[in-house]
């Protein structure tokens, strides 16, 4: 199946620092790609929908402001959590679509944790 | 609003038995169905789907079930293996959101050998 790879895997920040989370489809070319978010016990809350080459569409409730998402080419997306805050502790998830099918290719998650 | 809900939060079954996973929905936009796997700290993996044109698809030891009458879904697994002990997400998705998914809050199965 795709691959889809995220890095770091594990983070661990100061309160007020921004952090940098890469998305890298490895084996194909993605056009969409979508960031989630997992509290403890919980679904997948998808955050924004990641377009190559336009602004993200972000959900009710997400601060564009606040996470920061840029999809510079056809195989990276990232998201930059600014001024980070203990609340914002979470596992983060990408995902990369194909452009043929519906199948969402996600990757391993980052683990982020604001001291 | 819900849309994709996931009523059993557990699921416990032995070792060669059928597991079954169920789902509803309450959109009636929803024209594609995924189920999704994931082990503790890693990323979903895809698992079956299918679309609102069929009700029923098999692959291997999984076959999921769609009665769209009732916004129904169900995801079996024949023989259970203690492998397949995980979450299991189900996902829907409308056509004009081609890939967007609304994720069911998911179902922990326990396989116990």
């Amino acid at each position: 199946g795709a691959v889809v790879s995220q890095h770091p895997s594990r983070v661990i920040c100061k309160s007020g620092t921004s952090v940098k989370i890469e998305c890298r489809s490895l084996d194909f070319q993605a056009t969409t790609m979508f960031w989630y978010r997992q509290f403890p016990k919980q679904s997948l809350m998808l955050m924004a929908t990641s377009n190559e080459g336009s602004k993200a569409t972000y959900e009710q409730g997400v601060e564009k402001d606040k996470f920061l998402i840029n999809h510079a080419s056809l195989t990276l997306s990232t998201l930059t959590v600014t001024s980070a805050h203990p609340e914002d502790s979470s596992f983060y998830i990408c995902s990369a679509r194909r452009t043929i099918n519906y199948e969402q290719y996600f990757g391993p998650g980052t683990r982020l944790t604001v001291t | 609003d819900q849309q994709v809900k996931q009523n059993s939060p557990s699921l416990s079954v032995q070792e060669g038995r059928i597991s079954i996973l169920n789902c509803d929905y309450t959109n009636s936009m929803f024209d594609y169905f995924l189920w999704y796997k994931k082990y503790p700290a890693e990323g979903p993996t895809f698992l079956i789907s299918i679309s609102s044109i069929k009700d029923k698809n098999e692959d291997g030891r999984f076959t999921v079930f769609l009665n769209k009458s009732a916004k129904h879904l169900s995801l079996h697994i024949v023989p259970s293996q203690p492998g397949d002990s995980a979450v299991y997400f189900c996902a829907a998705s409308a056509g004009t959101n081609a890939g967007k998914s609304t994720f069911g809050d998911g179902t922990t199965l326990t396989v116990k050998p």
